[in-house]
């Protein structure tokens, strides 16, 4: 078992540009989550997922657009970045509600200049 | 709004000294409060708690939550350089899935 992948590890872009951050999870979960983690705050979720086809916003969804068209993956996308989206993502899953310990991805450092 | 508050920010201590680590919370509808360590990397599993008064242990560490003062506690005993590492606190609220997270306390065990 991989657990939970992401791709890519790092990432530097210029303002404007656009990019979509991969997350996928091979322990058949149900929930998985993106979150942006940035110096002195914590963990904060962006968008999440509870099952195949839907997706629900966070506390910080601007800027950002997701979608999971498979139970395995869950992707995040960036349609014009900014220099405030500059931070470290992870991507994480659960099995269920009940039982919500989730399991991180090594996350993905994305630097927006 | 939903707020996770954790102290100290930081931490140094020596190797064998017993640390205590403080989470307190202000949540709708509290569900659970879970402890995460992060070295490197991703953040990893420590504990999840959901009953007041209950201590959960795995080895030197060991959590317990207060639901009526709405704080938990994450203590390690005799720490090794190895627990130098972030902790964190979040707490999952029962309305929706947006787990709140704390900013973390930094713990720095010197040899």
């Amino acid at each position: 078992n991989a657990g939970v992948t992401q791709t890519p590890k790092f990432r530097v872009l210029k303002t404007g540009q656009s990019m979509t951050l991969l997350c996928a999870q091979d322990m058949n979960h149900e929930y998985m989550y993106w979150y942006r983690q940035d110096p002195g705050m914590g963990l904060r979720l962006i968008h999440y997922s509870v099952g195949e086809g839907t997706t629900a916003k966070g506390e910080v969804p601007d800027g950002y657009n997701v979608s999971r068209l498979k139970k395995q993956n869950f992707l995040l996308g960036l349609e014009s970045a900014a220099p405030s989206q500059t931070s470290v993502y992870f991507c994480a899953s659960s099995y269920s509600l009940l039982r919500n310990t989730q399991y991180f991805g090594p996350g993905t450092r994305l630097t927006v200049l | 709004e939903d707020k996770v508050v954790q102290s100290p920010l930081s931490l140094v201590v020596h190797e064998g000294d017993t640390v205590t680590l403080n989470c307190s919370y202000e949540v709708t509808n509290f569900r659970s409060l879970l402890w995460y360590k992060q070295e490197k990397k991703a953040p990893t599993f420590l504990f999840m708690l959901t009953s007041s008064g209950i201590e959960k242990k795995s080895g030197r560490l060991s959590s317990i939550l207060d639901k009526k003062e709405l704080f938990s506690i994450l203590n390690i005993t005799a720490t090794q350089t190895g627990d130098s590492a972030v902790y964190l606190c979040a707490v999952d609220p029962q309305i929706n899935n947006d787990m709140r997270f704390g900013a973390g306390t930094r713990l720095t065990v010197k040899p």
